[in-house]
C-alpha cells in the first residue's frame, strides 16, 4: 500500500524557517518525481514544487513564482524521503502543504498534510 | 499565470447529471491530455478521480466521466448521491511555467 505521511508543519514568525518532511513507503520511490502542493484555509489547492526521480539530471528541480527563491525542494532516495525547506516565511504561507506522486502527470497518491501557519 | 477557471458552485438532485467545466489555454488544457480531476471531501486530502482527460483509476465508479473540447475540460458526474457533495479540482500540466496549475475549484452540492 502506498504511503505518503508529512511532518514538520507548525506556528512559525513571518520572517523564519520551517522544514517539512514526506516519508514514502509502498512504491519504488527512486522512479517517481515527488510535488508539494498546498492549500490555504478554505482556499483551492496551488502547486507549489517538484522535484524529478534523478537529482543529477539538469532542471530537476522546479518552484511556484511565489515561492521560488525562498523554498527548496530535495530528496533522499535511499531514505526513501522528500522535503521542502521553507525560509523566509511569508503571512500567505500559511496553508497545508500536501506530497503528492504519481505514474504520470497526475497525482495518484497524496499524503494527510502538514498545516503550516505563519504568524507572530 | 492564473489559475484554470473552473465555476464556484454546481448543484443537483440526487439521481441528477452535473457537468463542472475546466477552462484553461492551449499552452495547457488545450495543448496536452495531461488533464486530471480531483475530489475533495471536508478535512481530507484530495482523491484523484480522472487523469488523461478520461482516465478512470481503478475504484472509481463509471458514474464520473472526463472530456475535453479545445481548451476546456469536463467532469461529469451521473446518478448523483449524497456522498458526491464536496470540492472538485482540475489540474492540467502546462508546457510553460508553472508546469501544474489546479484550477480554483467547484463546490458541488447535493439537494
Amino acid at each position: 500500500e502506498v504511503q505518503l505521511v508529512e511532518s514538520g508543519g507548525g506556528l512559525v514568525q513571518p520572517g523564519g524557517s520551517l522544514r517539512l518532511s514526506c516519508a514514502a513507503s509502498g512504491f519504488t520511490f527512486s522512479n517517481f518525481w515527488m510535488h508539494w502542493v498546498r492549500q490555504a484555509p478554505g482556499r483551492g489547492l496551488v502547486w507549489v514544487s517538484r522535484v524529478n526521480s534523478d537529482e543529477s539530471s539538469k532542471d530537476h528541480t522546479t518552484y511556484a513564482d511565489s515561492v521560488k527563491g525562498r523554498f527548496t525542494i530535495s530528496r533522499d532516495n535511499a531514505k526513501n524521503m522528500v522535503f521542502l525547506q521553507m525560509n523566509s516565511l511569508r503571512a500567505e504561507d500559511t496553508a497545508v502543504y500536501y506530497c503528492a506522486t504519481g505514474t504520470g502527470y497526475e497525482y495518484d497518491y497524496w499524503g494527510q498534510g502538514t498545516l503550516v501557519t505563519v504568524s507572530s | 499565470q492564473s489559475a484554470l477557471t473552473q465555476p464556484r458552485s454546481v448543484s443537483g438532485s440526487p439521481g441528477q447529471s452535473v457537468t463542472i467545466s475546466c477552462t484553461g489555454t492551449s499552452s495547457d488544457v488545450g495543448g496536452y491530455n495531461y488533464v486530471s480531476w480531483y475530489q475533495q471531501l471536508p478535512g481530507k486530502a484530495p482523491k484523484l478521480i480522472i487523469y488523461d482527460v478520461s482516465k478512470r483509476p481503478s475504484g472509481v465508479p463509471d458514474r464520473f466521466s472526463g472530456s475535453k473540447s479545445g481548451n476546456t475540460a469536463s467532469l461529469t458526474i451521473s446518478g448523483l448521491q449524497a456522498d458526491d457533495e464536496a470540492d472538485y479540482y482540475c489540474c492540467s500540466y502546462s508546457g510553460s511555467h508553472p508546469n501544474w496549475m489546479f484550477g480554483g475549484g467547484t463546490k458541488l452540492t447535493v439537494l
